[in-house]
């Protein structure tokens, strides 16, 4: 296992269409994060998984985003009815449980949407 | 909430000289870490430091150390002997600990341009 993958890299949607991304983290880390990263900005935070139970959510995943981590390892970001202002950078990210530790980051999927 | 703010969107510094990177804070969790992490233009997020906040010492990795002041709630990264490799984004990070926030709220960043 060589780090947080994700998939595909990019994606180009024409808006109104859903997409969805695949992360998969280090295979031993229980806890993954989906961020949201515009451009000359900081990553904002999206959603939060321990094992498989979804724990906390921001209020910026409106209702169109739905994320699941159904056998608490990989972990899928849907987006429904995309919009142009959800172009963006998602990035996947996981640590383990130990406090006092990094999270690791995938590289990340672009999401363009005309 | 946890909030944090890097109120330098741009740095220089010329090969070899060090040079110093602000991060403020403001949290009302009681224990919390502190984070720095590098973007290059490839765009992914490199771990470089992390500091906690009980920690008596400040923390250090190579070239990296954290300045932690936690009365004035700042952790300025600072980089000795900069390197060309060095130019990119770095964000300052923090998360909450105990009951406190686990997911990472980022600063806006701060681009570094490594001059020769």
């Amino acid at each position: 296992d060589t780090g947080v993958s994700q998939d595909p890299r990019h994606k180009i949607t024409k808006r109104g269409q859903n997409v969805t991304f695949r992360c998969d983290p280090i295979s031993e880390h229980n806890r993954l994060y989906w961020y949201r990263q515009t451009l000359g900005q900081g990553p904002e935070f999206l959603t939060y998984f321990q094992n498989e139970a979804q724990l906390e959510k921001s209020r910026l995943l409106s209702d169109r985003f739905s994320a699941e981590r159904p056998k608490g390892s990989f972990s899928t970001l849907e987006i429904q009815r995309t919009e142009q202002g959800d172009s963006a950078m998602y990035l996947c990210a996981s640590s383990p449980t130990t406090e006092n530790t990094e999270a690791f980051f995938g590289q990340g999927t672009r999401l363009t949407v005309v | 909430a946890q909030k944090i703010t890097q109120t330098q969107p741009g740095m220089f510094v010329q090969e070899k000289e060090a040079v110093t990177l602000d991060c403020t804070y403001d949290t009302s969790d009681p224990s919390y870490g502190l984070f720095w992490y590098k973007q290059p233009s490839s765009g992914e997020m490199i771990f470089l430091i992390y500091q906690g906040s009980y920690d008596q010492q400040n923390a250090t990795e190579g070239r990296y150390s954290l300045n932690f002041q936690k009365a004035r709630k700042s952790a300025n990264l600072v980089i000795s002997a900069s390197q060309l490799g060095d130019s990119a984004m770095y964000f300052c990070a923090m998360s909450g600990m105990d009951t406190g926030r686990r997911a990472l709220t980022f600063g806006s960043g701060t681009r570094l341009q490594v001059q020769p």
